[in-house]
C-alpha cells in the first residue's frame, strides 16, 4: 500500500463548471476525511466517512459540494457550478478511527483553479 | 470546543541557528497535538505527536516539540536549522472520541536563511 493517493494533483476549470475528485484511502482504513486548504491557511474540516457513511458535514460545505464513498473505499467529491472562491487545496487523509489514535494520513491533495 | 494558535505566521533563521516555532492550544478535555509540515504544493507529513506518556516528543528530521499543560503550548524546536526545513509548519489538536477531526492553527512558513 503506497499511502493515500488522490486525483488529479492539479485542475483548472472555468467558473460555473462541475469537477470531481478522487481519492484512494489506506485500505485497511475505515476513516476517510476531507479538508480544504485555502492560501496561507490551515486545512479546514470539510466532511468525514465511517466505511460508507458520511457523519459529519461542516457548515464549509454548501449545496454546491456533494461527497460519496459508495463501497466503503474510494471517495469521490463535487463540486457543481464552481465558484472563484473555491480554489484551494482539497486534502484527503484516512485513519482507522480507532483507539490509540495515530493521526491521519494525508494524500498529495488536488489543488482547484477557478478561471 | 478546540482551538489552535500558532504565533508567527513568517519565522526566518539562518542555517544552523535554532528553530523555535510556537503553539498554543485550547480544549476542554485532554488534548492530542501534533505538529505537520507541508512543503510547496504537497500534501501533509506528519513530524510528530503528543498522545500521553512523555511530554518531550521526538519526531522526524530532527524536529521535537514539549506539550506544557500549565501553558497550554506545543511548541516545535530543532537544534540546527537546515535549508531544507524550509517549508509550512501546522500544529493541530484533536478530540479522540466521535468524529476525531483535526483542527489546525494557520501555519507558519518557516524560512532559512544561508
Amino acid at each position: 500500500d503506497t499511502g493515500v493517493s488522490q486525483n488529479p494533483r492539479h485542475k483548472i476549470t472555468k467558473r460555473g463548471q462541475n469537477v470531481t475528485f478522487r481519492c484512494d484511502p489506506i485500505s485497511e482504513h475505515n476513516r476517510l476525511y476531507w479538508y480544504r486548504q485555502t492560501l496561507g491557511q490551515g486545512p479546514e474540516f470539510l466532511t468525514y466517512f465511517q466505511n460508507e457513511a458520511q457523519l459529519e458535514k461542516s457548515r464549509l460545505l454548501s449545496d454546491r459540494f456533494s461527497a460519496e464513498r459508495p463501497k466503503g473505499s474510494f471517495s469521490t467529491l463535487e463540486i457543481q457550478r464552481t465558484e472563484q472562491g473555491d480554489s484551494a487545496m482539497y486534502l484527503c487523509a484516512s485513519s482507522t478511527g480507532q483507539e490509540p489514535f495515530y493521526g491521519y494520513t494525508f494524500g498529495s491533495g488536488t489543488r482547484l483553479t477557478v478561471v | 470546543a478546540q482551538s489552535v494558535t500558532q504565533l508567527g505566521s513568517h519565522v526566518s533563521v539562518s542555517e544552523g541557528a535554532l528553530v523555535l516555532l510556537r503553539c498554543n492550544y485550547s480544549s476542554s478535555v485532554p488534548p492530542y497535538l501534533f505538529w505537520y509540515v507541508q512543503y510547496p504544493n504537497q500534501g501533509l507529513q506528519l513530524l510528530l505527536k503528543y498522545t500521553t506518556g512523555a511530554t518531550l516528543v521526538k519526531g522526524i528530521n530532527g524536529f521535537e516539540a514539549e506539550f506544557k499543560k500549565s501553558e497550554t503550548s506545543f511548541h516545535l524546536t530543532k537544534p540546527s536549522a537546515h535549508m531544507s526545513d524550509a517549508a509550512e509548519y501546522f500544529c493541530a489538536v484533536v478530540r479522540i472520541q466521535g468524529a476525531q477531526k483535526l483542527v489546525f492553527g494557520q501555519g507558519t512558513r518557516l524560512t532559512i536563511n544561508p
